[in-house]
């Protein structure tokens, strides 16, 4: 699986847009990029996921670069409940056996 | 509708003792995960069980950790003589496998002291 790369910490001011970056400078050619977060001493939680078109749904939009070495997730209004770890992950089909491999993630700190 | 379940939340045992941890999957998801996560880490991947295969253990830190999925559903992820190094949260997901792409649903986890 290809490596992932985040910033290990944002800060974020209430209302405004939160910008997650990450780098995937390895990624193969079947493998999406997904975002799920962590709020604390809760499990993970599903975000967004893309292959190589930019996404949205309602929680967040996914922003992949042309060359899809790297990523950017968009929260487009952070409210103090997105305060928590975010995980940049790529991996392939679920039929290649390809896992999921969480790194250590951004701390997103949304800021009143 | 009911998301993934898991028991015990929260284990404390001494060292030495075996333990067995359940996770109850969404109905209808056929692939399920073990991960585990020590304090202030990220997820480490455990185990992987995607229908009748074969399950992926690739992730299993010792020989001491072992899972087992009975009937397609339930999982216990059992740890025999337990060490000061296995306390972490353990999670369970599941997905709905078959060759999507398909999010995982994760539960709230168990907790293990070894103590």
């Amino acid at each position: 699986d290809a490596k992932t790369t985040q910033p290990p910490s944002m800060d974020c001011a209430e209302g405004r847009a939160a910008n997650l970056p990450c780098n995937h400078s390895t990624i193969s050619g079947n493998e999406y990029v997904y975002w799920y977060r962590q709020i604390h001493s809760q499990g993970p939680q599903y975000i967004i996921h893309g292959l190589k078109n930019n996404e949205t749904n309602e929680m967040a939009s996914l922003i992949i670069t042309e060359d899809r070495k790297s990523s950017t997730l968009i929260l487009p209004h952070a409210t103090l409940r997105d305060t928590a770890v975010y995980y940049c992950i790529v991996r392939g089909p679920e039929s290649t056996g390809n896992q999921f491999y969480f790194g250590t993630g951004t701390s997103l700190t949304v800021i009143p | 509708g009911a998301g993934v379940s898991q028991s015990p939340s929260n284990k404390v045992t001494e060292k030495g003792k075996d333990v067995e941890l359940r996770c109850d999957p969404i109905s209808g998801h056929t692939a399920l995960y073990w991960y585990r996560q020590s304090l202030g880490q990220g997820l480490e991947f455990l185990i992987y069980f995607q229908g009748n295969s074969a399950p992926d253990k690739s992730g299993l830190p010792s020989d001491r950790f072992s899972a087992e999925r009975t009937g397609g559903s339930v999982s216990t992820l059992t740890i025999q003589r337990t060490q000061q190094e296995d306390s972490a949260v353990y999670l369970c997901a599941s997905s709905l496998g078959g060759g999507t792409t398909g999010e995982q649903y994760f539960g709230p986890g168990t907790r293990l002291t070894v103590t």
